[in-house]
């Protein structure tokens, strides 16, 4: 599976877009790019996934650039309930095992 | 997406006890995992829990260390053997319900289970 690059930590206002990126330069064409938190204490929630097109749901968007080396979670109205860690996920779309990385730990501030 | 149901949520053991965790989904899954958050850390996979078979363990972890049972499509139990403070952890249950990675719920977790031992 391909590895994942992400920032070790961010901080975001409240109210505010946070834009959390990743990088997946070894990226293969089957292998999806997913995207999961974990709030403190919790176990991990999905939030999104795409393959190559850019996504939105009722939690999220994912841009994923064109070459798909590289993608983007989008909080667009961050709230306190968002801090958490984030982690950006590369799997094939058959059925395999998820990986994970360090993430990225965003903290949102009054 | 699938609901997970994992007993105990917390224990602390003594050291050289065993602890089973149990894993319980309210409908049926191509795969079940189980994982281990140690303090700070992210996850870490432990095993692919097969119905009718052997688990299939990652590299650093063993069956004697891990015993793990799945009877069925819906249930997998966990045990930590022998234990000793350096297995204080969270222990995690994941089941995938459509047998793909890109399957619109993906991967579901349990709530985990916060496990001490002194």
């Amino acid at each position: 599976d391909a590895k994942t690059t992400q920032p070790p930590s961010m901080d975001c206002a409240e109210g505010r877009a946070a834009n959390l990126p990743c990088n997946h330069s070894t990226i293969s064409g089957n292998e999806y790019v997913y995207w999961y938190r974990q709030i403190h204490s919790q176990g991990p929630q999905y939030i999104i996934h795409g393959l190559k097109n850019n996504e939105t749901n009722e939690m999220a968007s994912l841009i994923i650039t064109e070459d798909r080396k590289s993608s983007t979670l989008i909080l667009p109205h961050a709230t306190l309930r968002d801090t958490a860690v984030y982690y950006c996920i590369v799997i094939p779309g058959t059925a395999s095992k998820l990986t994970f990385g360090t993430g990225t730990r965003l903290q949102v501030t009054l | 997406s699938a609901v997970i149901s994992q007993k105990p949520s917390r224990d602390i053991c003594q050291r050289g006890t065993s602890l089973t965790i149990q894993c319980q989904v309210d409908s049926q899954v191509t795969m079940m995992f189980w994982y281990r958050q140690q303090p700070g850390q992210s996850l870490t996979l432990i095993a692919t829990a097969n119905q009718g078979s052997e688990a299939t363990y990652e590299s650093g972890f063993v069956i004697d260390k891990f015993p793990i049972s799945r009877p069925n499509l819906t249930f997998s139990t966990l045990t930590v053997s022998n234990m000793s403070p350096e297995d204080s952890s969270i222990y995690l249950c994941s089941v995938s319900s459509h047998g793909t990675g890109g399957g619109r719920y993906g991967y579901t977790f349990g709530s985990g289970t916060r496990l001490t031992v002194v």
